[in-house]
């Protein structure tokens, strides 16, 4: 059981918009800015989308999106793509140097 | 190109003991730290382990306190994991990842450890 809360799968049809959402505590998700959404594609290196709630590294198009909303963090993905279907995780700092996972999210583009 | 490496996992008795490593190419590791996650088959990452400050600070997740020891080269290119006393719960794609603003970033594609009874 980890820690974080996501739906096991989502799906959209390409150009739609989808949410997945990562709910933890007030310990976790609620407590800090610092979750961050990762994309993985099965048997490559997961890569990072979205860290600090809402900030985007340099080359995440921005159609990738993240907010925040008590103990709820939630990525959204707009104008989906083929390339887009991947497992999507987040993660969040838990305080005293310790970090917890959500059980990620399988996207499907149908 | 900023990448890493993992190797070093195989299939390993319980009670056994294995050493990975991973190897960046196109950085030296920060110095707010170099982490190792797990994924066991079927579940989400686990944070296991963080090095900081050029080996100075290590933290451990309560799963493997006691048993893992993580380390650093001297020239931060290469950091290490030491897994001893492995049980089956170990069993497990070990990823390292490089610190980024309270997230992971650049991670490596894996390597897979099994523990076998």
């Amino acid at each position: 059981q980890s820690a974080l809360t996501q739906p096991p799968s989502a799906s959209g049809s390409p150009g739609q918009a989808i949410t997945i959402s990562c709910t933890g505590t007030t310990s976790d998700v609620g407590g800090y800015n610092y979750v961050s959404w990762y994309q993985h594609h099965p048997g490559k290196a997961p890569k990072l989308m979205i860290y600090e709630v809402t900030q985007r590294p340099s080359g995440v198009p921005d159609r990738f999106s993240g907010s925040k909303s008590g103990n709820t963090a939630s990525l959204t993905v707009s104008g989906l793509q083929a390339e887009d279907e991947a497992d999507y995780f987040c993660s969040s700092y838990a305080g005293s140097r310790y970090w917890v996972f959500g059980g990620g999210t399988k996207l499907t583009v149908l | 190109q900023v990448q890493v490496v993992e190797s070093g996992g195989g299939v390993v008795q319980r009670g056994g003991s294995l050493r990975l490593s991973c190897a960046a190419s196109g950085f030296r590791f920060p110095r707010n730290g170099m982490h190792w996650v797990r994924q066991a088959p079927g579940k989400g990452m686990e944070w296991i382990t963080l090095i900081r400050e050029g080996g100075t600070q290590r933290y451990y997740a309560d799963s493997v306190k006691g048993r893992f020891t993580i380390s650093i080269d001297n020239s931060r290119t290469t950091l290490y994991l030491q897994m001893n006393s492995l049980r089956d719960e170990d069993t497990a794609v070990y990823y390292c990842a490089k610190d980024f603003n309270w997230g992971f970033d650049s991670w490596g594609q894996g390597t897979l450890v099994t523990v076998s009874s």
